[in-house]
C-alpha cells in the first residue's frame, strides 16, 4: 500500500483546459509538498501546505490541503504547454524521512 | 547562488561493479538527502546526512552507503550493482533536519547497469 496515492497517473489535455490532480492517503500529515519535475531535471518545489483546509495560489495553480490533512489537490486553470511535467506530492514522516507519491504525468498540447 | 550540483550526469556500469555519485549542496545548506527514481515513478528516499552522520534511512540494502564531508558535500556509494539499480539518482539539500524544510534538488545522475 502506497503512503501517498496520486491520481490520475496520466493526463493529456489541450491548451486552455482546466485540470485537477489529487494526492490521497489514509494517514494524517503535518505538511504536504507539491513538486513539478520536467524531463532531465530534478523536482522543483512549488508549495508547502501545513494547515488543514489551507488554500494557496501560485499564479494559475491552486493548492488545497484537506481539512483532515489526509489529502491534497492541485488545480491548474487554463493550462499551458509550459505546465507539462510530472507533478509529485511528498510528505515527511519520522523526523524528516521523506516519501513521494508516484506522480501525475501531465501533457498539455498546444 | 549555486544550486545543488551532481556529478557525473550519466554513468554506465556492469553488474557487480561499484559506483560513487557526488553531490554539492546549495550554498548555505547543511543537510543532504539521496533518492532513487525509477522510470515512471516518484523518488524513493535512500538516506539523509546531517553533521556528517546518517540521520534517516529508507528501505534500501546495505549495498547503499554514503558519506558527508565537512564542507557538507556528500557521496552515495553502491556496491555489487544489480540491473535493478538502474535509475536516476537525485540529491536534495536543505537547511537543518526539522520537518517542513524545503528541499532543493539537483538534476540527478542517470545510472545505467548493463
Amino acid at each position: 500500500t502506497q503512503l501517498l496515492e496520486q491520481s490520475p497517473q496520466f493526463l493529456s489535455i489541450q491548451e486552455g483546459e482546466n485540470l485537477t490532480v489529487y494526492c490521497n492517503s489514509s494517514s494524517v500529515f503535518s505538511s504536504l509538498q507539491w513538486y513539478r519535475q520536467e524531463p532531465g531535471e530534478g523536482p522543483v518545489l512549488l508549495v508547502t501546505v501545513v494547515t488543514g483546509g489551507e488554500v494557496k495560489k501560485l499564479k494559475r495553480l491552486t493548492f488545497q490541503f484537506g481539512d483532515a490533512r489526509k489529502d491534497s489537490s492541485l488545480h491548474i486553470t487554463a493550462a499551458q504547454p509550459g505546465d507539462t511535467g510530472l507533478y509529485l506530492c511528498a510528505t515527511s514522516y519520522n523526523f524528516n524521512k521523506f516519501y513521494f507519491g508516484s506522480g501525475t504525468k501531465l501533457n498539455v498540447k498546444p | 547562488d549555486a544550486g545543488v550540483t551532481q556529478s557525473p550526469t550519466h554513468l554506465i556500469k556492469t553488474r557487480g561493479q561499484q559506483v560513487t555519485l557526488r553531490c554539492s549542496p546549495k550554498s548555505g545548506h547543511d543537510t543532504v538527502s539521496w533518492y532513487q527514481q525509477a522510470l515512471g515513478q516518484g523518488p524513493q528516499f535512500i538516506f539523509q546526512y546531517y553533521e556528517e552522520e546518517e540521520r534517516q534511512r529508507g528501505n534500501f540494502p546495505d549495498r547503499f552507503s554514503g558519506h558527508q564531508f565537512p564542507n557538507y558535500s556528500s557521496e552515495l556509494n553502491v556496491n555489487a550493482l544489480l540491473l535493478g539499480d538502474s535509475a536516476l539518482y537525485l540529491c536534495a539539500s536543505s537547511l537543518g533536519i526539522t520537518s517542513n524544510q524545503p528541499q532543493h534538488f539537483g538534476d540527478g545522475t542517470r545510472l545505467s547497469i548493463l
